[in-house]
């Protein structure tokens, strides 16, 4: 059974760069339509998608466009690590910090028919962005 | 940017009745949804994908429904443990994920 573990540092000072780490465990993390997602949630808000990386192949990323100057995903198959960074940090990015394991399973091939979804979480991480 | 909308923003039900949940996508979707739970301080968990499909282990009173831009999940008959906020999330888009802002089922 997969798990994800997220760690990182509860407090980053404004203008910093944030980094987390997603850690694996329980299966590999290099299958094909696999991928880890970060997301976030701040105090009274919804979920907030900051972006993709592919777990096998290319280790393509995508990014939300309102973070995409910031942030950075990459990954480290050998330690079955994902991390996120996300650079010059302020308050707003204060959140509990999820990353997910993401299957992208095909129905039809031909005609760019699948599901896609999130089926494993980690437990989350509080990041406070303050001085 | 695909915008996810729920309604309502809150929603009272009493255990043992039955809970509509809506979404609704700014543009078509297809099936493209994904419904999650989310209980305060836990991670949120899969319900639903490609708009109706349980997920592995999740409940038959659990449905869901629609396509293009309207979408619903129902809870047939509640209980203590169903109450929670539920997000329907979108992936129309691959290149940019976006979530509903959340109903909240509450306890009447």
């Amino acid at each position: 059974q997969v798990q994800l573990q997220e760690s990182g540092p509860g407090l980053v000072k404004p203008s910093q760069t944030l980094s987390l780490t997603c850690t694996v465990s329980g299966d590999s993390i290099s299958k094909r339509d696999s991928y880890c997602s970060w997301i976030r949630q701040s105090a009274g808000k919804g979920l907030e998608w900051i972006g993709r990386i592919e777990t096998a192949g290319s280790s393509s990323t995508n990014y939300n466009p309102s973070l995409q100057d910031r942030v950075t995903m990459s990954v480290d198959t050998s330690r079955k690590q994902f991390t996120l960074t996300l650079s010059s940090v302020t308050a707003a990015d204060t959140a509990v910090y999820y990353c997910t394991r993401d299957l992208r399973v095909w129905v039809d091939w031909g005609r760019n028919l699948y599901y896609y979804y999130m089926d494993v979480w980690g437990k989350g991480t509080t990041v406070t962005v303050s001085s | 940017e695909i915008v996810m909308t729920q309604s309502p923003a809150t929603l009272s039900v009493s255990p043992g009745e039955r809970a509509t949940l809506s979404c609704r996508a700014s543009e078509t979707i297809g099936t493209n949804v994904a419904w999650y739970q989310h209980k305060f301080g836990q991670a949120p968990r899969l319900l639903i994908y490609g708009a109706s499909t349980r997920a592995t282990g999740i409940a038959a009173r659990f449905s869901a429904g629609g396509s293009g831009t309207e979408f619903t999940l129902t809870i047939s008959s509640l209980q203590s443990e169903d109450f929670a906020v539920y997000y329907c999330q979108q992936h129309d888009d691959w290149s940019q994920v976006t979530f509903g802002q959340g109903t909240r089922l509450e306890m009447k």
